[in-house]
């Protein structure tokens, strides 16, 4: 079965600090990779995705994701972190072959920004 | 960008009584629809993955009898829970596939609550 697997269930860091979510992933040789944000109390919202071209991906917010891959990741930067920026954060990844699609989460990274 | 729609977006029920949640995609056509769980400060877990015409493919651990998924039409799913107890009460997210974008496009979610 293919898999996500986000490495750090919680990750605190202090404001203006850099920050790496990391997100690895079955190897597969069609994927489309997402990364989504809930803030607390709130739903799901897309980040960035990468689905051809540049490996490396701009999103909202000042986040940034580079697909590696010869490691399958994709994992998600953002160089200097805001309060605002706590919330919980979700690699997501479609595994598309033969005409289906199969949708995987990974279970999700806690960032929390320390004032 | 595309909207997908919930109903109820929150329902409260007895044990014991079924409980139908409805998915729209309101502005594009869904051949995929996915339903997710979400319990109180607990990360999001895909439930079953919904194609039209087909029927859904459940993740393990989740009993296909107790939570049964129709897609009858590029714009609608639904998802029943049958037979409701108080642990199934939890916050019931669905998405809808764009396959052109490979993006998810989430509902707003339905709180159900089973007293």
């Amino acid at each position: 079965a293919q898999s996500v697997t986000q490495l750090d269930s919680q990750v605190p860091v202090f404001e203006e600090a850099p920050v790496e979510l990391r997100c690895n992933y079955s190897s597969s040789v069609s994927v489309y990779l997402f990364w989504y944000v809930q803030y607390p109390n709130q739903g799901l919202q897309l980040l960035l995705k990468y689905l051809s071209g540049s490996t490396l991906v701009k999103g909202i917010n000042g986040f940034e994701a580079e697909f590696n891959k010869s490691q399958t990741s994709f994992h998600l930067r953002k160089p200097s972190v805001h309060i605002s920026d706590t919330a919980e954060y979700f690699c997501a990844v479609i595994y598309s072959g033969a005409g289906s699609y199969q949708l995987t989460f990974g279970k999700g990274t806690k960032l929390s920004v320390i004032p | 960008g595309a909207v997908v729609s919930q109903h109820p977006s929150w329902v409260i029920c007895k044990s014991g009584t079924s409980v139908k949640i409805e998915c729209r995609s309101l502005d594009f056509q869904a051949t995929t629809m996915f339903w997710y769980r979400q319990f109180p400060k607990q990360s999001l877990m895909l439930m079953a993955t919904s194609n039209e015409g087909s029927k859904a493919t459940y993740e393990q651990g989740v009993e296909k009898d107790k939570f049964l998924i129709n897609h009858a039409s590029l714009t609608l799913s639904t998802l029943t829970v049958t037979s409701a107890h108080p642990e199934d009460s939890s916050f019931y997210i669905c998405s809808a596939l764009d396959r052109g974008q490979y993006e998810q496009y989430f509902g707003p979610g339905t709180r159900l609550t089973v007293t």
